[in-house]
């Protein structure tokens, strides 16, 4: 039930980009992108909305394929700041309510 | 603004003993969560609340019970203390369902069962 997000980990070099990807077997609502440093509880980044409203963030972007149930996340010109780990959590609507599930996780880490 | 107050930050139990971590929101949201975050798992829901005296089981319920009286408050409850519930505890609380739809988390709690 819990969506998949690939890769579990990638290391880049400042500059880089980097594209973190979440997948779900369930029709999705929403798809919100956090950040989560070491020791610290997740910050959120962005929403995508089904039908293609985003609210997010000034140098990162993503994706949201409602059809696919698929979404990417998309960080350019890496900074080191970027380094943690990245979730998806996922907002799905069934039985007149909705509920919200994160993603396994993607460790992201950004060396000088 | 308090935003999600979760207390204890960290708690070390024996097996068998039982206990609360609490969760309150001053931001009037109906929707509450816990998560528990493990190596290499992401965060697994295990319980969730869309409002007052209504609650429902997350992906890993087992062990755990919580209640919502109020709109503020979702304490979750361990009865009898598991090794296999040592873990980092997170409660968030969001409005659903909209284009400002956010997860607000709690500090965590970090747990730890001998």
């Amino acid at each position: 039930q819990q969506p998949v997000q690939s890769p579990q980990a990638v290391i880049l070099r400042e500059g880089e980009d980097a594209v973190i990807n979440c997948s779900s077997s369930k029709a999705l609502y929403s798809v919100h992108w956090y950040r989560q440093k070491h020791g610290e509880a997740p910050v959120f980044l962005m929403i995508l909305l089904k039908g293609g409203e985003q609210k997010g963030h000034e140098k990162i972007s993503a994706s949201f394929n409602e059809k696919k149930q698929q979404s990417s996340l998309y960080l350019t010109a890496s900074q080191l700041s970027y380094s943690g780990t990245y979730f998806c959590g996922t907002e799905n609507f069934t039985s007149g309510t909705y509920k919200y599930i994160f993603g396994t996780g993607t460790r992201l880490k950004v060396l000088a | 603004n308090a935003g999600v107050t979760q207390t204890p930050k960290f708690q070390v139990l024996k097996t068998g003993q039982s206990m609360t971590l609490q969760c309150a929101q001053d931001m009037n949201h109906e929707y509450m969560s816990w998560y528990r975050q493990d190596p290499g798992m992401g965060l697994r829901l295990i319980h969730y609340s869309v409002g007052a005296g209504i609650t429902d089981q997350g992906e890993v319920p087992n062990g755990y019970n919580v209640s919502r009286s109020t709109t503020e408050d979702f304490p979750l409850r361990l009865l009898s203390a598991a090794p296999s519930q040592t873990s980092v505890y997170f409660c968030a609380s969001m409005h659903p369902g909209g284009v400002n739809t956010e997860a607000f988390f709690g500090q965590g709690t970090r747990l730890t069962v001998v």
